[in-house]
């Protein structure tokens, strides 16, 4: 079975413009979330997306935003990117929503984003 | 709110060492206890898990056990190779319905020299 699949590996950017992330999940897994990892702040979470819909939100500003379609594939937004915002952004897809204790996330290989 | 503590590294052993890497964690509620592996240029990967108290995981070698009252989940390994050279990440998901997030540790970069 194929894993989580995230294009593209590498992004450069500019600072001001915006950027689209895309992630396949893992066949039959129907929630997707994201994830931010940078040196200075570590991973943190993103937000989660389950049937369409946003379920979760981390704290980030709202140039952060994310989809769903209705085959489980998840893309994410970053609009008016700041240098800060280079990091390596990772998906995660589980089978479903809640019941974490058997609900395990598995990681794609991440996109690697860098503004300039 | 949860958090998730790690010990410094880097860590460097040589090969057929033991390796203790420190976890401990502060959780809201009661959560499930993970450790994560990243090699170079990679994502990460699932190492091991525990879902309750005296829960004990174990993969590759690699084993953890849940240990509610110090609110820890120490990695150990006996004896470790260069192909364990990973950054390896202890989280934590609460157990509830709605949860989602997961919380990590800062990571610590294990080095295993010939």
């Amino acid at each position: 079975k194929a894993g989580v699949t995230q294009t593209p590996r590498y992004l450069i950017k500019t600072r001001g413009q915006q950027v689209t992330l895309s992630c396949s999940p893992i066949s039959g897994h129907r929630s997707v979330s994201w994830y931010q990892q940078t040196p200075g702040q570590g991973l943190q979470f993103l937000f989660e997306y389950f049937s369409e819909t946003q379920r979760n939100k981390g704290n980030f500003p709202g140039r952060f935003s994310g989809r769903q379609f209705s085959n489980s594939r998840s893309e994410m937004n970053v609009s008016t990117l700041e240098l800060g915002d280079s990091a390596l952004y990772l998906c995660a897809s589980r089978l479903g929503w809640g019941n974490s204790a058997k609900n395990i996330q598995y990681f794609g290989a991440g996109t690697r984003l860098s503004v300039l | 709110g949860d958090s998730v503590t790690q010990m410094e590294g880097p860590v460097t052993l040589s090969e057929e060492a033991c390796l203790t890497i420190n976890c401990t964690y502060t959780a809201t509620g009661y959560p499930s206890l993970f450790w994560y592996v990243q090699y170079p240029g990679e994502g990460l990967q699932l190492l091991l898990k525990a879902t309750k108290a005296d829960d004990k995981g174990s993969n590759k070698g690699f084993e953890a056990t849940y240990r509610k009252e110090t609110t820890s989940f120490h990695l150990e390994k006996g004896s470790v190779q260069v192909s364990d050279s990973a950054v390896y990440f202890c989280a934590l998901i609460l157990n509830t319905g709605t949860a989602s997030k997961l919380t990590f540790g800062t990571g610590t970069r294990l080095q295993v020299t010939l």
